[in-house]
């Protein structure tokens, strides 16, 4: 596609649920990073993929928090027993990572709220 | 550790004048640095990046900054505001001595410009 492309846009639950959060990056682009915007802050890094692999998963805030990328291109965010603290914007972007000086595209988002 | 600082939560400014959107940061090898914009309900769009070379550098929409290593500052300018500028804007930094590092972002400067 020509952008990041995230679904769902908006997902309400009620605390305890499974979520999951797609992302479908620019065609080619081999890093993929999550980030988390609560309201009023800057997004907060939480994993990024280089292929299939989770490079760095260093800003997953515990671990009823997961992603994958089985093949190096869609991503999923999976949240566990979800709590309301864990409402936010959940954004996806991806890379060229051409030298490490590569900007990322951002997705717009998808909005989370755990009633 | 590296980090952002946007000392202003925001900036008003009437609509022809010039605007200053302030960035500090802090990184242990060299900084790669970067200004994102976000309008209401939508991701982050890229603006401009500096890699290396010359400390300023001209984006989209207008935008420049300025790159200043002595005093670890990253300045958003614009020689003559328009209302659509309206936005918040963040700040982000890499460490460019770690391929595939995480941009960390700033807080955010909300920008309102006002006919």
């Amino acid at each position: 596609g020509a952008g990041v492309s995230q679904t769902p846009s908006n997902k309400v639950t009620e605390k305890g649920k499974y979520v999951e959060l797609r992302c479908d990056p620019i065609s080619g682009h081999t890093a993929l990073y999550w980030y988390r915007q609560s309201l009023g802050q800057g997004p907060e890094f939480l994993i990024y993929f280089q292929g299939t692999g989770a490079a760095d998963d260093s800003g997953l805030p515990n671990d009823r928090f997961f992603a994958v990328r089985p093949e190096g291109s869609v991503s999923t965010l999976k949240i566990q027993r979800t709590e309301r603290g864990d409402s936010a914007v959940y954004l996806c972007a991806s890379s060229s990572l051409a030298g490490n000086t590569g900007e990322l595209f951002f997705g717009e988002g998808s909005r989370l709220t755990v009633l | 550790a590296q980090s952002v600082a946007q000392p202003e939560d925001q900036v008003n400014v009437a609509e022809g004048n010039p605007l200053t959107v302030k960035c500090t940061y802090s990184v242990s090898g060299n900084p790669y640095l970067f200004w994102y914009v976000q309008y209401p309900n939508r991701g982050l769009q890229f603006l401009l990046k500096y890699i290396t070379g010359d400390n300023l550098v001209k984006g989209s929409y207008g935008f420049e900054a300025e790159f200043n290593k002595s005093q670890t500052s990253f300045h958003l300018k614009k020689p003559s505001a328009l209302v659509s500028d309206s936005a918040l804007y963040f700040c982000a930094v890499r460490d460019g001595g770690n391929a595939g590092n995480m941009l960390t972002f700033g807080g955010g400067t909300r920008l309102m410009v006002k006919p």
